[in-house]
């Protein structure tokens, strides 16, 4: 079975732009979350979604945002860049949210905002 | 609120010696706990889970856990160190006992093996 898989792998953007990130879920999993990590802050909770919609939101401002389409594949988007959003953002899936949290990860994608 | 503390930033022993990282955490629910491992530009991948049952958990690559209630820690062993097994090391808690879908991490601990 093919794992989560995330594109691009690498981005470069500059201040102000907006960016949509890509995640595949393993096939059969309904539930995809998102997480943020950087060497200050860690690794940070963003959101997750099952079934078209978000289920909980980590404390992320507003210009964060994502969802999921019916065959459960997922976006993120992160509009008016800032310097600090550079960080390695990271796809997890699994099957559905009723039981406990293995969650498998995928790649993530690198990105830098000059 | 749930949080995790990974004690030591880095952690560095030899080839074939005992490899101990150690986690504590804070919860008011009966914690899902989990010992993630990142190796360089990759994501993370599930070492062991600890949910409910037998405290002493055993993993892939030979690691095992070990979860104390009473000294609310979750420290993660190997009986002898590999090369292979230089990479950063997360602990983590599931938030609200298991439904919810976001995971509390640790800050980390990078594991170096000397030969």
């Amino acid at each position: 079975k093919a794992g989560v898989t995330q594109t691009p792998r690498y981005l470069i953007k500059t201040r102000g732009q907006q960016v949509t990130l890509s995640c595949s879920p393993i096939s059969g999993h309904r539930s995809v979350s998102w997480y943020q990590q950087t060497p200050g802050q860690g690794l940070q909770f963003l959101f997750e979604y099952f079934s078209e919609t978000q289920r909980n939101k980590g404390n992320f401002p507003g210009r964060f945002s994502g969802r999921q389409f019916s065959n459960s594949r997922s976006e993120m988007n992160v509009s008016t860049l800032e310097l600090g959003d550079s960080a390695l953002y990271l796809c997890a899936s699994r099957s559905i949210p009723l039981q406990y949290n293995e969650q498998f990860f995928g790649p993530g994608t690198r990105l830098t905002v000059l | 609120a749930q949080s995790v503390t990974q004690l030591g930033s880095h952690v560095s022993v030899s080839e074939g010696a005992l490899v101990l990282l150690r986690c504590n955490y804070s919860s008011s629910v009966p914690p899902y706990l989990f010992w993630y491992v990142q190796y360089p530009n990759q994501g993370l991948q599930l070492l062991l889970k600890y949910t409910t049952g037998a405290t002493l958990v055993k993993g892939i690559n030979g690691f095992e856990a070990e979860f104390k209630k009473s000294e609310t820690s979750f420290h993660l062993t190997k009986p002898s160190a590999h090369m292979s097994d230089a990479a950063e090391y997360f602990c983590a808690v599931s938030e609200g006992g298991g439904s919810q879908g976001n995971l509390i991490f640790g800050k980390g601990t990078k594991l170096s093996v000397k030969p």
